[in-house]
């Protein structure tokens, strides 16, 4: 079935770092591409999408590329903040109209 | 404003105490779906419904039960809780009348059970 698989976290940097966080997904087909963000406390929200292979969505400085050779869709920023200390889900759409889950990463920016 | 809203947000209870955790949307969605949230195993789905009267269970379904009477509500019972069960819960909902399919969660139930 389909799957989705994220590195394992936290990952720790310091403010202003670049950040990259690998997803690659396993699916039939071309699959929609996700990536969600939950702030502490918070439940989760859609940080970035893309619908197609070579698509590149965007949100808040951070982008990811739909990559259908290498089926991957990695998250990366070039600056980050303390505020972007979050946990992050990959995710990808299947047939059935569900999300599919990565186990997340959590994200901690030191000052 | 389009919103999920869950309640309560905390709850302590004991082993065997039916509980009822209520979630409510307000975009006219179709799709609902019961998440739990667990360290290092991300989100695993309990259960969805596609629409009013049409559920279905999704990777855990295992002591919970949900209803869909009508299209804002989708309420998940728990009719005998266990400790297995304390977690972090979110409900979701979706249409597929857009293009993004994206999903709208609620703020989270942390349950407790002892």
């Amino acid at each position: 079935g389909d799957s989705v698989t994220q590195m394992e976290g936290p990952v720790t940097l310091s403010e202003e770092a670049f950040l990259t966080i690998n997803c690659t997904y396993t699916a039939t087909g071309y699959p929609s591409l996700f990536w969600y963000v939950q702030y502490p406390g918070e439940g989760l929200q859609l940080l970035l999408k893309a619908t197609k292979a070579d698509d590149k969505g965007s949100n808040k400085g951070f982008e990811a590329t739909y990559r259908k050779e290498t089926t991957s869709f990695h998250l990366e920023k070039g600056s980050v903040q303390v505020s972007d200390s979050a946990v992050y889900f990959c995710a990808l759409r299947d047939s059935n109209y569900q999300l599919i889950w990565g186990a997340g990463t959590k994200l901690i920016i030191k000052p | 404003e389009a919103q999920v809203t869950q309640n309560p947000r905390y709850l302590i209870t004991v082993t065997g105490k039916k509980l009822t955790v209520t979630c409510s949307q307000n975009m006219n969605h179709e799709y609902m779906s019961w998440y739990r949230q667990d360290p290092g195993l991300g989100l695993r789905q309990i259960y969805y419904s596609m629409n009013v009267e049409v559920t279905d269970k999704g990777d855990v379904p295992e002591g919970y039960k949900v209803s869909r009477k009508e299209k804002r509500n989708f309420p998940l019972i728990l009719e005998s809780p266990s400790p297995n069960q304390t977690s972090l819960y979110f409900c979701a909902s979706w249409t597929t009348d857009r293009p993004s399919y994206e999903q709208y969660f609620g703020p989270g139930t942390r349950l407790t059970v002892t």
